[in-house]
């Protein structure tokens, strides 16, 4: 099985709203990631979390709040967010090793209001 | 340092033709080179990797590529375009750090009937 779950698939929210976008995997996958793609772009890597420690943060806003409970699960927490930040929200995971595989999950479409 | 560089952002070809989509990489050690595909609003599809075996991968839907190390290229390429091949494909180059993957800018591939 090499399926990456994302929930829910469209969210619509005001600026003064708080929402999360989850993420499961069970690969057994070590890495787990967010990337945030805008319409014809590529998509823009956020965090990284590597044996559930946050190992990468491409300087993200404060207003995104990652999480990593466990091995499987990984969260993003979304407060005052602006208009600018609606795109795709995409979860990926891998093993942490070379040449490892990233998969993709579907992704949630956020809409900022 | 590690980039990739899709030469083409779009590409038109007629239905049964071949498909070209080329891909450029900079690495400073031995690269892991993937692409993907992205149908819209859809999470991204794993097509094929290079990892240091076999210069000439094959992956699913009838697409390969060629590592070329002397070029620093990946072509990815198909015989005969169908119209479901119709999509966003991306190139991309996992190196010494293993949690990091950098994205082409993508390649659009229209496919006429």
């Amino acid at each position: 099985d090499t399926e990456v779950t994302q929930t829910p698939k469209h969210l619509v929210m005001g600026m003064t709203n708080k929402k999360s976008l989850k993420c499961e995997q069970h690969m057994g996958h070590r890495a787990m990631y967010w990337y945030k793609q805008k319409a014809k772009k590529p998509p823009e890597l956020m965090f990284v979390y590597s044996y559930e420690k946050l190992s990468i943060n491409e300087s993200v806003p404060s207003r995104f709040s990652p999480e990593c409970p466990n091995s499987s699960l990984l969260n993003l927490h979304l407060h005052a967010l602006q208009p600018e930040d609606s795109a795709l929200y995409l979860c990926a995971s891998s093993q942490v090793r070379g040449g490892d595989t990233q998969y993709f999950g579907p992704g949630t479409r956020l809409t900022v209001l | 340092a590690q980039s990739v560089t899709q030469l083409d952002s779009h590409v038109s070809v007629s239905e049964g033709t071949p498909v070209l989509l080329r891909c450029n990489y900079s690495s400073s050690y031995s690269p892991s080179l993937f692409w993907y595909v992205q149908h819209p609003n859809k999470g991204l599809q794993l097509l094929l990797k290079y990892t240091s075996a076999a210069t000439l991968v094959k992956g699913i839907n009838g697409f390969e590529a060629e590592f070329k190390k002397s070029e620093t290229s990946f072509h990815l390429t198909k015989p005969s375009a169908h119209m479901s091949d119709a999509a966003e494909y991306f190139c991309v180059v996992n190196s010494y750090n293993f949690n990091k993957f950098y994205f082409g800018s993508g390649t659009k591939l229209n496919v006429k009937p």
